[in-house]
């Protein structure tokens, strides 16, 4: 079975503070994709990455960067954290050309205070 | 730019009845690919169907279908014989098939809850 692991399921932290969300994909994947979800706006691109060291920002890249030096993991950081950021925050790898389906992990619950 | 429409935001069946969710979408585009996920309390998100847009037949998955309507750009996801397992966030979800764009875009979701 594919595996799209976020390393943490919870997280609390202060305003200004830098912030690491890991993701880590055991499939081989090319593509990986950081997004956001919030309820009644559903889920929002942030970036995503068709290869090492590639990036491209989505929808909402406002205030994040990303990280992708090696092909199983993608890292999603928070320059300074704001309490806007507080958030639902999904990972999720997929194939490259030819296939379709995505695949996520279990989503990391935000909290910046 | 390609966007998702589900106008439902909740929707509530018994179990052992047929629910059907609602999805339009817009885009300029011919070939793509459309998917309902479905996202449980547990948070993982699955996929549940897809369709590909040059298919004219309907996708089916065991008691779960679509009603693919490309010219009126809908895409409706119909739950026969609902579960108690079934209750969960509902997404449907549009990608482009050509270049190098993968990314998803999603609609906003339609929480099914499921009745004894």
């Amino acid at each position: 079975d594919v595996k799209v692991t976020q390393s943490s399921r919870y997280l609390v932290k202060r305003t200004g503070e830098k912030v690491f969300l890991e993701c880590v994909q055991d499939m081989d994947h090319e593509n990986m994709f950081w997004y956001r979800q919030d309820p009644g706006l559903g889920l929002r691109l942030i970036y995503f990455s068709y290869d090492v060291k590639m990036k491209e920002k989505g929808d909402i890249p406002e205030g994040y960067s990303v990280s992708r030096e090696k092909k199983e993991r993608f890292s999603l950081i928070l320059e300074s954290a704001s309490t806007n950021q507080t958030s639902m925050y999904l990972c999720a790898s997929s194939w490259g050309f030819g296939y379709t389906e995505a695949f996520f992990g279990q989503g990391t619950r935000l909290t910046v205070v | 730019a390609q966007t998702v429409t589900q106008s439902q935001p909740e929707m509530s069946v018994q179990e052992a009845e047929t629910v059907t969710l609602s999805c339009t979408y817009d885009t300029s585009e011919s070939d793509y690919y459309l998917f309902w996920y479905k996202q449980p309390p547990s948070r993982q998100m699955i996929l549940v169907i897809r369709q590909e847009a040059y298919k004219q037949q309907n996708a089916t998955e065991n008691r779960f279908s679509v009603n693919f309507q490309k010219a009126a750009k809908s895409f409706s996801l119909k739950i026969s014989d609902s579960q108690l397992g079934d209750a969960a966030m509902y997404f449907c979800a549009y990608r482009s098939r050509g270049g190098s764009n993968y990314k998803l875009t999603f609609g906003k979701g339609t929480l099914l809850t499921v009745n004894p």
